[in-house]
């Protein structure tokens, strides 16, 4: 069984900083994928990175960076230069190659302030 | 990136009739979409998986009585509350791989549908 463990129920960052979302996973699978995703208070899932288990480097996507540590099974959200639109859930999830169904985290609120 | 549409974005409906969701990928092929469940300030939690022209497969504790589903096509599933009541309450999201996108792994969700029973 796979499982995603987020312990940061919520984030306070001032604009213009950096932050990082904690994420760390368990699974028995050889090969997954990991995954980040951003909930605004609409309710729409928005996709922000990707990480492959077998990638050697981290994923990056403009201000988002994955910091991916395999034998700590953990794969931190790192968002640059806070901007207050980056205020939301956010959720750290995984799936099995093939892409079978996503394991989500119970997520982290994160609140940019100016 | 591909695009999930799903409809009504909110419904209020009363006790004990049924809600049809419908969600469609609409720049993409869908063999598989998934259904999920949000209470409020809770995580998603996986209903059920939805393939193209079979049965869906339905997670541990979801009853397939009331919450029907069918793919049809590779652009279209829904899914039906059956009877609804108050406890169906919740936030229900869709989610679509596409099947030949370069990021073959990533999953597009809908906007989701929050549903009201009364």
């Amino acid at each position: 069984a796979q499982k995603i463990t987020q312990t940061q129920p919520g984030m306070f960052v001032q604009e213009k900083e950096a932050v990082t979302l904690d994420c760390t996973y368990d699974t028995s699978d050889q090969s997954y994928g990991l995954f980040w995703y951003k909930q605004p208070s609409s309710g729409e899932m928005i996709f922000l990175i990707y990480q492959g288990s077998y990638d050697e480097q981290n994923a990056t996507e403009g201000r988002y960076s994955l910091n991916f540590q395999k034998a700590r099974k953990s794969a931190n959200l790192v968002i640059s230069a806070s901007q207050l639109g980056d205020s939301a859930m956010y959720f750290c999830a995984m799936s099995a190659t093939g892409f079978q169904k996503l394991v989500f985290g119970t997520g982290t609120r994160l609140l940019v302030s100016p | 990136g591909a695009v999930v549409s799903q409809h009504p974005s909110r419904v209020i409906c009363k006790s004990g009739t049924s809600v049809k969701i419908e969600c469609r990928s609409l720049d993409f092929q869908a063999t598989t979409m998934f259904w999920y469940r949000q209470f409020p300030k809770q995580s998603l939690m996986l209903m059920a998986t939805s393939n193209e022209g079979s049965k869906a497969t339905y997670e541990q504790g979801v009853e397939k009585d009331k919450f029907l589903i069918n793919h049809a096509s590779l652009t279209l599933s829904t899914l039906t509350v059956t009877s609804a009541h108050p406890e169906d309450s919740s936030f229900y999201i869709c989610s679509a791989r596409d099947i030949v996108a370069v990021k073959g792994l990533q999953a597009f969700f809908g906007q989701g549908t929050r549903l009201t029973v009364v």
